[in-house]
């Protein structure tokens, strides 16, 4: 089955201890994504990747950092968390290079920073 | 700055009657403008697009859009609303030759029986 799939999908942990979110498409997708959820700002995206080894900043990239050494991994992470952290965050990827191609969207991760 | 815009929080309608959820956008160029679909515990699920030509777009679940360059709008509408449309919805956009993805804050759609 094609999917994006994201791990854990529920996470509590507290102010500054570092935390990687795992991102795994099995889609040969070229692009991938990172957003968060938070109520009234709908999604925000952090990080992007074009392709293995390119990355680029979204709109809030501040407090996290990804890397892409593989096409079908993107995990994203937290050097050193902090609560304005805590929020819903969402993996996506899709095809190719094409602006217009669709995204499709991992469960979503939970996480809360204390 | 570029922004999508979902005038409403909630939308509120019948089952049976038709319904709309707004979009507008401030993105310059010609932007691709999608809609996503988010139920309880789930990712967001893909539903339509409008990359060029037609401005109505016709796509998944009997949803469709309008295109309306001139108002920079890009409303979802369905002709007949069922129980199981209740969700959130989300509007977003992206520039031409560009790979971020802007997207409105969404609107909670409530069909009652």
């Amino acid at each position: 089955e094609a999917q994006v799939t994201q791990n854990p999908r529920y996470l509590i942990t507290v102010t500054g201890k570092k935390l990687t979110v795992t991102c795994s498409q099995n889609m040969n997708h070229e692009y991938m994504s990172w957003y968060r959820q938070d109520p009234g700002l709908g999604l925000r995206q952090i990080y992007y990747s074009m392709n293995v080894e390119v990355t680029d900043k979204g709109d809030v990239p501040e407090g996290y950092k990804v890397s892409r050494k593989e096409k079908r991994n993107f995990p994203l992470i937290l050097e050193s968390p902090s609560p304005n952290q805590t929020s819903l965050y969402f993996c996506a990827s899709s095809l190719g290079g094409q602006t217009t191609d669709t995204q499709y969207f991992g469960p979503g991760t939970r996480l809360t920073v204390l | 700055a570029q922004s999508v815009a979902q005038p409403e929080d909630q939308v509120n309608v019948a089952e049976g009657n038709p319904l709309t959820v707004k979009c507008t956008y401030s993105v310059s160029g010609n932007p691709y403008l999608f809609w996503y679909v988010q139920y309880p515990n789930r990712g967001l699920q893909f539903l339509l697009k409008y990359i060029t030509g037609d401005n109505l777009v016709k796509g998944s679940y009997g949803f469709e859009a309008e295109f309306n360059k001139s108002q920079t709008s890009f409303h979802l509408k369905k002709p007949s609303a069922l129980v199981s449309d209740s969700a959130l919805y989300f509007c977003a956009a992206r520039n031409t030759g560009g790979f971020k993805t802007i997207f409105g804050a969404g609107t909670r759609l409530f069909v009652k029986a």
